[in-house]
């Protein structure tokens, strides 16, 4: 019943470091999305993930790098952070290609970039 | 081009008032979903509803309900008797239908933040 979980659930860490978000969800969906939720901006997509090793770019993809090699894990990581990637950061997933599949969240990270 | 517009900002009100949050959406496709989400104060983004182009009917879920009117694009919420839990960001999303083909992605509104007080 864990359903889709994120690590870590907080995070500070200083400009121009590497950090890794991860992402993993036990439902066997497909699809897997990586958003970023910033206040007057709503929730804005960075990387989609269709299938495994399948990845596209959202709306604001600069800074960050993701893969998915395996189904269930999809982690984003900021090559050099900087003091405008913090953000709240929420992974989601669904299972199927088609209009009607409803995305389900993970908990989000909080990211703090010094 | 797909557009989802909550135009409402913020919301106020007074607990067991009812309340209505609007939301109005763009697109061409004829085949689409609409989708409403909560978060609350703890965060977490809570899926509500889903709707599809061919189904207008109205939809009640206990004190929640939706309208959905193809004539006006819209997609409006409606808490019945609110409570101070229903105190949280609402949000509205369009699914892009099938010409999207393997893109398939959200449209998200910017959320309607609703405050009920008691």
């Amino acid at each position: 019943d864990a359903g889709i979980t994120q690590s870590p659930r907080y995070k500070i860490t200083e400009t121009g470091r590497q950090v890794t978000l991860m992402c993993h969800q036990t439902w066997s969906h497909s699809y897997m999305f990586w958003y970023r939720q910033d206040l007057g901006h709503g929730l804005r997509l960075i990387y989609y993930s269709a299938a495994a090793d399948i990845t596209d770019k959202g709306e604001v993809p600069d800074g960050y790098v993701v893969s998915r090699s395996k189904t269930e894990n999809f982690p984003l990581t900021l090559e050099s952070a900087t003091r405008s990637q913090t953000s709240v950061y929420f992974c989601a997933s669904h299972s199927g290609p088609t209009p009607k599949e409803t995305q389900y969240f993970g908990p989000g990270t909080r990211l703090l970039v010094l | 081009a797909q557009k989802v517009t909550q135009a409402q900002t913020e919301i106020s009100v007074v607990e067991k008032e009812d309340v209505t949050l609007d939301c109005v959406y763009e697109t061409r496709d004829t085949t689409y979903y609409l989708f409403w989400y909560k978060q609350p104060p703890s965060g977490e983004l809570v899926f509500l509803i889903r709707r599809n182009s061919f189904d207008e009917q109205n939809e009640i879920s206990g004190r929640y309900s939706w309208n959905f009117q193809k004539s006006t694009s819209s997609f409006n919420f409606t808490i019945t008797a609110s409570q101070v839990v229903d105190s949280a960001v609402y949000f509205c999303a369009l699914s892009e239908g099938l010409n999207a083909g393997n893109n398939r992605k959200l449209i998200w509104g910017l959320g309607t933040s609703l405050a009920v007080n008691p």
